[in-house]
């Protein structure tokens, strides 16, 4: 069965600094991982995603994530975080072999923004 | 275009009560998911659903039904509601039924069970 582990329920961090929010997953195949945003009484938002081939993913907003299979990790960054980046992300996974839409969500982490 | 479009918004029922949410998705697009977000937690996946015919199910009771129609919307049933049931749920929808396509959300309909 799949699952996501997302490290950290909060993660605070002042304006200009990295955001880096974890994400470790399992999968007994090769698998899709996504990241969504969702800002407070909306639906989720598609950051970015990988499917096949390279390994770092680069997404809406400045936020890119790395695949490291080694690792079983998505990790989500973003060089310097912005007051506008406050709010709830979910890393998510998905079995390429179903090739259906089922989606395994994390827990989720709400970022905190400093100023 | 317009976006995925969920109605109502809001909606307050009693325990034992039976509540229909409905969903409309992207133009264009053939599959539309379900997903059932308690506070505080991830999103859980309910119903797939692809050109009118059930292709997924979480692990959910019978209480929980689907179906789609031909212009591709869809209604979510659940029947004999329980305070449980008090949720954000969320519709996606996506070009085809594969998980490699983008899934875009619409903004969910709350439900509170009295």
């Amino acid at each position: 069965a799949q699952s996501v582990t997302q490290l950290g329920s909060h993660v605070s961090v002042s304006e200009g600094a990295l955001v880096l929010l974890r994400c470790n997953y399992s999968s007994s195949v090769p698998p899709y991982l996504f990241w969504y945003v969702q800002y407070p009484n909306q639906g989720l938002q598609l950051l970015l995603k990988y499917t096949t081939g390279a390994t770092l993913v680069k997404g809406i907003n400045g936020f890119e994530a790395e695949f490291k299979k080694s690792e079983t990790s998505f990790h989500l960054t973003k060089p310097s975080a912005h007051m506008s980046d406050a709010a709830e992300y979910f890393c998510a996974v998905s079995d390429q072999a179903l090739r259906d839409d089922k989606i395994i969500f994390g827990k989720g982490t709400r970022l905190h923004i400093l100023p | 275009d317009a976006g995925v479009t969920q109605s109502p918004t809001h909606l307050i029922k009693t325990r034992g009560q039976q509540v229909t949410l409905r969903c409309s998705p992207i133009s264009g697009h053939k599959s539309v998911s379900w997903y059932q977000q308690v506070l505080g937690q991830g999103p859980q996946f309910i119903f797939q659903y692809y050109e009118k015919e059930e292709r997924g199910r979480g692990n959910f009771p019978d209480r929980f039904s689907a179906r789609q129609f031909p212009n591709y919307s869809s209604e979510l049933n659940v029947n004999a509601l329980l305070l449980g049931d008090s949720a954000l749920y969320l519709c996606a929808s996506s070009r085809d039924r594969f998980s490699d396509q983008p899934q875009h959300f619409g903004d969910g309909t709350r439900l509170s069970i009295l």
